[in-house]
């Protein structure tokens, strides 16, 4: 059983195209993140959530938002896809509280061209 | 707000050799600890953490590391590498109550046979 799947695992696209990336957690966690891993490796955070609220919202293009119909999932919706935003998007998920340690999926490699 | 560094951008070392990746972290309190290990086109594995306690902690893959609160700094060690650890490594520092996590910048890990 993949503890966090994200789906698609690659993604290819044009300028401008609106796209969408489905994250489930089957752990029970509580919380829910996105990291955007760019071509150097840097991981930043996106978004957090915490039982479907937004708790952290990073300096991010108000063109990306995340939706989290339940504790499980969280997706993240990419509106007007820019070059910019190529890079591999990860889902992560922990327990109530961030001290445990994340459990991450394996990626989505997201390139726009 | 927590921040991490790690000073070396790739490391390569002799299948057999030692190893150590150093990190150093800031932040007000007692952090919480960890390495992460991200092998090519995949998500990222948590090696091991730190909360409170022994200053040596154990990890998976017979890796380990050591707290040091004086320096702070938390490298990660193993005593005979093999060449299935080639990866990129990341050390991350959070809260207990706070979801926010952040990683350092990676150290890629070359193996030489």
């Amino acid at each position: 059983d993949t503890a966090v799947s994200q789906t698609p695992k690659y993604l290819v696209t044009q300028m401008g195209n609106d796209k969408s990336i489905k994250c489930e957690q089957n752990l029970g966690h509580d919380t829910m993140y996105w990291y955007k891993q760019d071509s150097k490796k840097f991981l930043k955070i996106m978004f957090s959530y915490n039982n479907k609220e937004l708790i952290i919202n990073e300096t991010v293009p108000n063109r990306f938002s995340p939706k989290s119909p339940d504790k499980a999932h969280l997706n993240l919706h990419i509106n007007s896809l820019e070059l910019g935003d190529s890079a591999v998007y990860f889902c992560a998920s922990s327990p109530r509280t961030g001290g445990y340690g994340y459990t991450f999926g394996s990626g989505t490699r997201l390139t726009v061209v | 707000a927590q921040s991490v560094t790690q000073p070396d951008i790739h490391i390569t070392v002799s299948e057999g050799a030692s190893l150590e990746l150093r990190c150093n972290y800031s932040y007000g309190a007692t952090p919480y600890l960890f390495w992460y290990v991200q092998s090519p086109g995949q998500g990222l594995q948590l090696l091991l953490k730190y909360f409170s306690g022994d200053t040596l902690v154990q990890g998976i893959k017979g890796f380990e590391a050591e707290f040091k609160r004086s320096q702070s700094s938390f490298n990660l060690r193993k005593p005979s590498v093999h060449w299935s650890d080639a990866a990129e490594y990341f050390c991350a520092v959070g809260e207990y109550n706070n979801n926010d996590m952040r990683f350092g910048a990676g150290t890629r890990l070359t193996v030489k046979p």
